[in-house]
């Protein structure tokens, strides 16, 4: 049971360019999240989605695209990166919605830096 | 202004001694108040989760606390270890928001021998 993995671990970028986040969850919950922390703020919400095919936007989506084609696995894209998107970016999942009183459970993290 | 304080920004203190760790928020209403850990390098893991009902919950030797009339929550370490090290985030869930959080930006905890 490995949880939540995120690939790569590390990604260096130069602005313009386009990549693809994944994310890979075995414990067959429904909910997953992208977020984004940066120094001195708390996570912030990019998007989620609530269940296979389906995406909402969250408190910071300009700029990223997500698709959940599969339940296990939630991707997020830069289509044109940005120096503001040097950030790290974890992934999360969660059988229910946290408002519903369930963990969530957060994957190691990515650190992109675009230069 | 974030909606979630935390206080102190950052600690240093030594093995086997005890701490606390503040929350203060002015989101409301919420359904419930989390403490997650986060070691250098990792994905947030979570501590506690209290509903607005709930004044104390423990998990091991961390115990958070609730008061929902002051709006604070505190997380209590018991005998710390060195690997307690690490920051400690607060985070709140708001009733109707449930999938969008309120994170704190964390208490950075350093134990030493």
């Amino acid at each position: 049971n490995a949880g939540v993995t995120q690939t790569p671990k590390f990604r260096v970028l130069k602005t313009g360019q386009s990549m693809t986040l994944l994310c890979a969850q075995d414990m067959n919950h429904e909910y997953m999240y992208w977020y984004r922390q940066d120094p001195g703020m708390g996570l912030r919400l990019i998007h989620y989605s609530v269940g296979e095919g389906t995406t909402a936007k969250g408190e910071v989506p300009d700029g990223y695209n997500v698709s959940r084609l599969k339940k296990q696995n939630f991707l997020l894209g830069l289509e044109s990166a940005a120096p503001s998107q040097t950030s790290v970016y974890f992934c999360a999942s969660s059988y229910l919605s946290p408002g519903e009183g369930r963990a969530q459970y957060f994957g190691p993290g990515t650190r992109l830096l675009v230069l | 202004k974030n909606q979630v304080e935390q206080s102190p920004q950052s600690l240093i203190i030594l093995e086997g001694k005890n701490c606390t760790l503040q929350c203060n928020y002015t989101v409301s209403p919420f359904s419930n108040l989390r403490w997650y850990k986060q070691d250098t390098g990792r994905g947030p893991v979570s501590l506690t989760i209290m509903t607005f009902s709930e004044n104390t919950k423990s998990n091991g030797r961390y115990t958070a606390t609730l008061d929902a009339d002051t709006k604070q929550s505190s997380l209590h370490i018991t005998a710390s270890q060195l690997s307690d090290s690490a920051s400690y985030i607060c985070v709140v869930v708001l009733t109707g928001g449930g999938n969008k959080l309120t994170f704190g930006t964390g208490t950075q905890l350093k134990v030493e021998l």
